[in-house]
């Protein structure tokens, strides 16, 4: 079946407790992100990465960073969480043909 | 800059009614569209996607959206509302590569 899936669903932590997020897809998509959505804010991307080796910065990216080893697998790092980066967090994938994107379940996440 | 303006935060409706979500959209070239649902702790699910094909498009579940450039909008409709269509609703819009971009979401209400 194809998914992307994302660990934890949820995750409580605290104020400066390095974190990873992992994503994962099974589609062979080159295209990966990650968004936070926040109450009457949609969803805004953080991260994006158009292949291996190839990351660059979204409308938030600010407290966090990614990496992109294999194609499959796109991890979200904050390392040093601060509450405000309290939210719920989902990855996408796609291909670069169109903007089709795959999500996964979504990670919420509280920092205390 | 892409943008997106979905007009109503709440809609509510009863079931066996239509349902009119309204979305504008801003870009300076020919978008690809999108519209997505997300029930209540659930990912997002794409309902249906506009990429300059026909302008009328058909989605799952009995939705359909008009793409008018003039107007610049990309309504999400259905004719009968079902119990099961109460859900978040973004209107979503591509444009350079495979960003996307939403809107602020629409809770869709639908009362017996």
């Amino acid at each position: 079946e194809a998914q992307v899936t994302q660990n934890p669903r949820y995750l409580i932590t605290v104020t400066g407790k390095k974190l990873t997020v992992t994503c994962s897809q099974n589609m062979n998509h080159e295209y990966m992100s990650w968004y936070r959505q926040d109450p009457g804010l949609g969803l805004r991307q953080i991260y994006y990465s158009m292949n291996v080796e190839v990351t660059d910065k979204g409308d938030v990216p600010e407290g966090y960073k990614v990496s992109r080893k294999e194609k499959r697998n796109f991890p979200l790092i904050l390392e040093s969480p601060s509450p405000n980066q309290t939210s719920l967090y989902f990855c996408a994938s796609s291909t670069l043909r169109d903007g089709e994107a795959f999500f996964g379940q979504g990670t919420r996440l509280t920092v205390v | 800059a892409q943008s997106v303006t979905q007009l109503d935060s709440h809609v509510s409706v009863s079931e066996g009614t239509p349902v009119l979500l309204r979305c504008n959209y801003s870009s300076s070239y020919s978008p690809s569209l999108f519209w997505y649902v997300q029930h209540p702790n659930k990912g997002l699910q794409l309902l249906l996607k506009y990429t300059s094909a026909a302008t009328l498009v058909k989605g799952i579940n009995g939705f359909e959206a008009e793409f008018k450039k003039s107007e610049t909008s990309f309504h999400l409709t259905k004719p009968s509302a079902h119990m099961s269509d109460a859900a978040e609703y973004f209107c979503v819009v591509s444009q350079y590569g495979n960003k996307l971009v939403f809107g602020a979401g629409t809770i869709l209400r639908v009362k017996s």
